[in-house]
Protein backbone atom coordinates (compact mmCIF):
# COMPACT_ATOMS: atom_id res chain seq x y z
CA UNK A 1 0.00 0.00 0.00
CA UNK A 2 1.17 3.36 -0.09
CA UNK A 3 -0.53 5.14 2.77
CA UNK A 4 1.82 7.31 4.22
CA UNK A 5 0.35 8.89 7.64
CA UNK A 6 1.30 11.90 9.54
CA UNK A 7 -0.29 13.54 12.83
CA UNK A 8 -1.32 17.36 11.45
CA UNK A 9 -0.14 20.15 13.97
CA UNK A 10 3.03 20.67 16.46
CA UNK A 11 3.66 23.92 18.30
CA UNK A 12 7.26 24.20 20.18
CA UNK A 13 9.48 26.83 21.67
CA UNK A 14 12.08 28.44 20.01
CA UNK A 15 15.35 26.03 21.22
CA UNK A 16 13.07 23.05 22.49
CA UNK A 17 13.64 19.99 20.48
CA UNK A 18 10.49 18.98 18.16
CA UNK A 19 10.19 15.39 17.12
CA UNK A 20 7.76 14.81 13.90
CA UNK A 21 6.55 11.36 13.51
CA UNK A 22 5.32 9.70 10.20
CA UNK A 23 4.17 5.73 9.66
CA UNK A 24 4.31 4.16 6.23
CA UNK A 25 3.05 0.75 4.63
CA UNK A 26 5.17 -0.17 2.13
CA UNK A 27 8.72 -2.20 4.16
CA UNK A 28 10.55 -2.30 0.91
CA UNK A 29 10.48 1.40 -0.10
CA UNK A 30 14.18 1.57 -0.98
CA UNK A 31 14.11 5.92 0.54
CA UNK A 32 12.36 7.48 2.94
CA UNK A 33 12.73 11.77 2.55
CA UNK A 34 12.04 14.30 4.84
CA UNK A 35 10.62 17.62 2.99
CA UNK A 36 10.14 21.04 4.12
CA UNK A 37 7.79 23.69 3.00
CA UNK A 38 7.90 27.20 3.99
CA UNK A 39 4.95 29.64 3.55
CA UNK A 40 4.46 30.66 -0.02
CA UNK A 41 7.26 27.97 -1.54
CA UNK A 42 7.55 24.95 -3.01
CA UNK A 43 8.60 21.58 -1.16
CA UNK A 44 12.30 21.47 -0.83
CA UNK A 45 13.95 18.16 0.29
CA UNK A 46 15.56 18.41 3.61
CA UNK A 47 17.04 15.19 4.48
CA UNK A 48 16.69 11.13 2.79
CA UNK A 49 17.31 8.00 4.60
CA UNK A 50 18.21 4.46 2.53
CA UNK A 51 16.40 2.05 4.11
CA UNK A 52 19.06 -0.24 5.37
CA UNK A 53 19.81 2.78 7.79
CA UNK A 54 18.41 2.92 11.60
CA UNK A 55 19.93 6.47 12.22
CA UNK A 56 20.93 9.38 9.93
CA UNK A 57 22.05 12.64 11.52
CA UNK A 58 22.90 16.12 9.80
CA UNK A 59 23.63 18.42 11.77
CA UNK A 60 20.22 19.34 13.78
CA UNK A 61 18.48 17.22 12.16
CA UNK A 62 17.79 13.52 13.30
CA UNK A 63 16.38 10.86 11.33
CA UNK A 64 15.26 7.61 13.00
CA UNK A 65 13.92 4.74 10.58
CA UNK A 66 12.14 1.70 12.77
CA UNK A 67 11.76 -0.91 9.57
CA UNK A 68 9.87 -3.20 12.21
CA UNK A 69 7.01 -0.89 12.55
CA UNK A 70 7.34 0.89 9.74
CA UNK A 71 7.91 4.56 11.62
CA UNK A 72 10.02 7.51 10.56
CA UNK A 73 10.71 10.44 12.46
CA UNK A 74 12.36 13.61 12.41
CA UNK A 75 14.04 15.24 15.40
CA UNK A 76 14.83 19.12 15.19
CA UNK A 77 17.21 20.43 17.42
CA UNK A 78 17.60 23.89 18.91
CA UNK A 79 14.16 24.61 16.44
CA UNK A 80 14.41 27.87 15.29
CA UNK A 81 11.67 30.29 13.83
CA UNK A 82 13.19 29.47 10.87
CA UNK A 83 12.15 25.84 11.21
CA UNK A 84 8.17 26.84 11.07
CA UNK A 85 7.09 24.82 8.23
CA UNK A 86 5.10 22.14 6.66
CA UNK A 87 6.96 18.93 7.38
CA UNK A 88 6.15 16.07 4.60
CA UNK A 89 7.70 12.33 4.78
CA UNK A 90 7.57 10.11 2.13
CA UNK A 91 8.16 6.75 0.23
CA UNK A 92 8.78 5.52 -3.12
CA UNK A 93 7.08 1.82 -2.62
CA UNK A 94 8.61 -1.05 -4.66
CA UNK A 95 7.91 -1.27 -8.18
CA UNK A 96 5.60 2.36 -7.98
CA UNK A 97 8.23 4.47 -9.13
CA UNK A 98 6.89 7.72 -7.64
CA UNK A 99 6.80 9.40 -4.60
CA UNK A 100 3.50 9.13 -2.14
CA UNK A 101 3.56 12.07 0.36
CA UNK A 102 2.05 11.65 3.94
CA UNK A 103 -0.43 14.61 4.48
CA UNK A 104 2.05 17.08 6.59
CA UNK A 105 3.02 18.31 9.94
CA UNK A 106 2.61 21.95 10.50
CA UNK A 107 5.15 23.09 13.00
CA UNK A 108 5.16 26.35 14.66
CA UNK A 109 7.84 27.50 16.81
CA UNK A 110 7.00 30.26 19.64
CA UNK A 111 9.84 32.71 19.81
CA UNK B 1 17.50 30.62 -11.68
CA UNK B 2 15.19 28.11 -10.04
CA UNK B 3 15.62 24.79 -11.11
CA UNK B 4 12.19 24.32 -11.74
CA UNK B 5 9.95 26.92 -13.21
CA UNK B 6 6.25 27.37 -13.10
CA UNK B 7 3.99 29.87 -14.55
CA UNK B 8 1.71 31.43 -13.60
CA UNK B 9 2.69 31.75 -9.93
CA UNK B 10 -0.95 32.94 -9.20
CA UNK B 11 -4.48 32.75 -11.71
CA UNK B 12 -8.08 33.74 -11.41
CA UNK B 13 -10.16 32.58 -13.78
CA UNK B 14 -13.66 31.85 -14.46
CA UNK B 15 -15.49 28.53 -14.88
CA UNK B 16 -15.40 26.71 -17.87
CA UNK B 17 -12.95 28.56 -18.90
CA UNK B 18 -9.67 26.52 -20.33
CA UNK B 19 -6.50 27.40 -18.61
CA UNK B 20 -2.94 25.72 -19.05
CA UNK B 21 -0.15 25.68 -16.55
CA UNK B 22 3.28 25.45 -17.62
CA UNK B 23 5.86 24.30 -16.10
CA UNK B 24 9.97 23.93 -17.07
CA UNK B 25 13.09 22.43 -15.45
CA UNK B 26 16.98 22.67 -16.22
CA UNK B 27 17.70 19.85 -14.00
CA UNK B 28 18.01 17.27 -16.82
CA UNK B 29 15.81 15.16 -15.37
CA UNK B 30 13.80 12.65 -17.21
CA UNK B 31 10.66 12.03 -14.59
CA UNK B 32 8.34 15.02 -14.06
CA UNK B 33 4.98 14.89 -11.84
CA UNK B 34 2.29 17.65 -11.51
CA UNK B 35 0.70 17.63 -7.72
CA UNK B 36 -2.07 19.57 -6.54
CA UNK B 37 -1.93 20.44 -2.76
CA UNK B 38 -5.33 21.34 -0.84
CA UNK B 39 -5.76 22.09 3.41
CA UNK B 40 -5.52 18.67 4.95
CA UNK B 41 -5.11 16.92 2.33
CA UNK B 42 -1.44 17.35 1.75
CA UNK B 43 -0.25 16.61 -1.99
CA UNK B 44 -2.31 14.23 -4.57
CA UNK B 45 -0.55 13.44 -8.04
CA UNK B 46 -2.33 14.35 -10.57
CA UNK B 47 0.05 13.19 -13.75
CA UNK B 48 2.97 12.08 -14.60
CA UNK B 49 5.68 11.40 -16.75
CA UNK B 50 8.87 9.44 -16.83
CA UNK B 51 9.83 10.35 -20.50
CA UNK B 52 8.99 12.84 -23.28
CA UNK B 53 7.12 9.60 -24.99
CA UNK B 54 5.34 8.74 -21.22
CA UNK B 55 2.38 9.80 -19.84
CA UNK B 56 0.72 8.55 -16.88
CA UNK B 57 -2.62 9.50 -14.75
CA UNK B 58 -2.19 9.91 -10.92
CA UNK B 59 -4.85 9.88 -8.17
CA UNK B 60 -7.02 12.82 -9.34
CA UNK B 61 -6.56 13.22 -13.11
CA UNK B 62 -9.98 13.51 -14.01
CA UNK B 63 -10.32 16.73 -15.05
CA UNK B 64 -7.38 17.55 -16.26
CA UNK B 65 -4.66 16.55 -19.41
CA UNK B 66 -1.07 17.28 -19.86
CA UNK B 67 1.73 17.51 -22.22
CA UNK B 68 4.82 16.34 -22.45
CA UNK B 69 6.17 19.12 -24.84
CA UNK B 70 9.94 18.45 -24.56
CA UNK B 71 12.32 16.86 -21.64
CA UNK B 72 12.37 20.21 -19.77
CA UNK B 73 8.36 20.93 -20.43
CA UNK B 74 5.04 19.49 -18.79
CA UNK B 75 2.24 22.01 -19.29
CA UNK B 76 -1.00 21.03 -17.50
CA UNK B 77 -4.38 22.44 -18.81
CA UNK B 78 -7.99 22.16 -17.36
CA UNK B 79 -10.09 21.84 -19.91
CA UNK B 80 -12.98 23.36 -18.40
CA UNK B 81 -12.04 24.70 -15.26
CA UNK B 82 -14.09 24.52 -11.82
CA UNK B 83 -14.55 25.90 -8.94
CA UNK B 84 -13.34 22.91 -6.81
CA UNK B 85 -10.06 22.96 -8.92
CA UNK B 86 -9.15 26.28 -6.72
CA UNK B 87 -5.81 24.69 -5.08
CA UNK B 88 -2.18 25.14 -5.71
CA UNK B 89 -0.75 23.16 -7.97
CA UNK B 90 3.04 22.08 -7.90
CA UNK B 91 5.16 20.53 -10.45
CA UNK B 92 8.04 18.71 -9.90
CA UNK B 93 11.17 16.57 -11.20
CA UNK B 94 12.91 13.44 -9.35
CA UNK B 95 15.88 11.70 -10.20
CA UNK B 96 15.95 8.11 -11.64
CA UNK B 97 18.40 6.81 -8.96
CA UNK B 98 17.78 8.62 -5.48
CA UNK B 99 13.98 9.58 -6.19
CA UNK B 100 15.04 13.13 -4.92
CA UNK B 101 11.84 15.47 -6.12
CA UNK B 102 12.58 18.92 -6.65
CA UNK B 103 9.49 21.44 -6.98
CA UNK B 104 8.80 24.78 -8.21
CA UNK B 105 7.10 27.12 -6.33
CA UNK B 106 3.80 26.58 -7.02
CA UNK B 107 0.64 28.27 -8.82
CA UNK B 108 -1.93 29.13 -6.95
CA UNK B 109 -5.16 29.00 -9.09
CA UNK B 110 -8.08 30.21 -7.97
CA UNK B 111 -11.99 29.70 -10.47
CA UNK B 112 -14.47 31.65 -9.56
Amino acid sequence: GEDVEQSLFLSVREGDSSVINCTYTDSSSTYLYWYKQEPGAGLQLLTYIFSNMDMKQDQRLTVLLNKKDKHLSLRIADTQTGDSAIYFCAEIPYGNNRLAFGKGNQVVVIP
Amino acid sequence: DADVTQTPRNRITKTGKRIMLECSQTKGHDRMYWYRQDPGLGLRLIYYSFDVKDINKGEISDGYSVSRQAQAKFSLSLESAIPNQTALYFCATSDTGTGKAFFGQGTRLTVV
